[in-house]
Formats: structure tokens, C-alpha cells, sequence
């Protein structure tokens, strides 16, 4: 089944405790993409990756890290979160410019 | 820097009646609009990409025409189901691989 996995769906964390979002796909999608979804505002680009080893910043990149060393993954990483990135994040996948595949989603709490 | 709008925010209608919703956003450097339909615990899904002025699409009872020149896009709904409750989501590439999203109508069929 095509699809886009994440993990945890779930987390509950504290201020400055690094953690790793993991995206992964199995389309063989060149692009894939991390957007954050806040009460009252659109989906929001974080990052997003257009190849391996080749990625850019979105409209709100500010405290997240990714890295695209493989095709099928697409990591996001808070290197010291705070309670400003309590979100719920998706991420998504598409070959070229197409419809985009989003995953399940995962609702951060950072405390 | 570069809006998309959607209007109205949110809509409760009547099962069986037909209902509209409207994706506003730049005319210029157009390249497609998407739409998605997003299910409350679930991911947001494609439902169209239109790319060309003048553009209707259909699938089952929702369609979606397209004006690139005045930049909208309208949703149309005919004979909505309470399984059409959704929110509703444009997302316009304001480059290459980036999207603003809208923030949506949440559509709301009462039985």
C-alpha cells in the first residue's frame, strides 16, 4: 500500500530535550515536505527537500533541522524544542509538483 | 508576500442542499491550485490540481472550477452528506516545491 508513515504519532516532551520526527514513504517520491498545523492558521511550510542531500527552508524553518540521506526518509529534528513548536506536524511526499501524500500526523506537546 | 484566502471559514448546511466555498489568491506567476479535503483525525487528501484558466473538475458530487486571471477558485458541494463533513483546504506553489496553504473551510453537514 502507498502510503506516508510517521513517528510517534504522540509526544509529549519538555523545553530543550532533543527529539527526531521520523517520515518515511514508499512512492519513490523525489519530494517530500514538513508543514506545522496551529489553531486559527493554514498548514505551514518548515522545510522541505527536493532530491537526497538536497533541501530548503520553508516559511517558518526557524529551530528545526532535516536531513534527506535517503530517498524514502525525511527526518524533522528539534534540537532543543520549546512550548512555541507545540503543533500538530505533517508530513507529505509527491512526485514533482503533483498532489502531495500526507502521513498520519504528529501532535507535539512540548512542556 | 503572497496570501491565500479562503471564505467562509466555516459553514454548517442541511443534508441534501448544495453548498460553495471560495479559494482566493494571487493572479500572477500562476502555476496550479490544489485542493484537499481534511477529515478531522485523518490527513488532509487530494481532491483536485487545477492548472489551466477557465478549469472544472468533477469527482462524485464535488467539482471545482478554476479563474486564474481574477484568482479564485470555487469548491461546489450538490446534495452534501454528513460523510462531506470535512475541512477544506487550498494550497497555491508560490515557488518551486513551496505551498501556501488557506486555512480552509470546515464544512459541517447536519442529518
Amino acid at each position: 500500500e502507498a502510503q506516508v508513515t510517521q513517528n510517534p504519532r504522540y509526544l509529549i516532551t519538555v523545553t530543550g530535550k532533543k527529539l527526531t520526527v521520523t517520515c518515511s514513504q514508499n512512492m519513490n517520491h523525489e519530494y517530500m515536505s514538513w508543514y506545522r498545523q496551529d489553531p486559527g492558521l493554514g498548514l505551514r511550510q518548515i522545510y522541505y527537500s527536493m532530491n537526497v542531500e538536497v533541501t530548503d527552508k520553508g516559511d517558518v524553518p526557524e529551530g528545526y533541522k532535516v536531513s534527506r540521506k535517503e530517498k524514502r526518509n525525511f527526518p524533522l529534528i528539534l534540537e532543543s524544542p520549546s512550548p512555541n513548536q507545540t503543533s500538530l506536524y505533517f508530513c507529505a511526499s509527491s512526485f514533482n509538483q503533483e498532489t502531495q501524500y500526507f502521513g498520519p500526523g504528529t501532535r507535539l506537546l512540548v512542556l | 508576500i503572497l496570501n491565500v484566502e479562503q471564505s467562509p471559514q466555516s459553514l454548517h448546511v442541511q443534508e441534501g442542499d448544495s453548498t460553495n466555498f471560495t479559494c482566493s489568491f494571487p493572479s500572477s506567476n500562476f502555476y496550479a491550485l490544489h485542493w484537499y479535503r481534511w477529515e478531522t483525525a485523518k490527513s488532509p487528501e487530494a481532491l483536485f490540481v487545477m492548472t489551466l484558466n477557465g478549469d472544472e473538475k468533477k469527482k462524485g458530487r464535488i467539482s471545482a472550477t478554476l479563474n486564474t486571471k481574477e484568482g479564485y477558485s470555487y469548491l461546489y458541494i450538490k446534495g452534501s452528506q454528513p460523510e462531506d463533513s470535512a475541512t477544506y483546504l487550498c494550497a497555491f506553489p508560490s515557488g518551486t516545491y513551496k505551498y501556501i496553504f488557506g486555512t480552509g473551510t470546515r464544512l459541517k453537514v447536519l442529518a
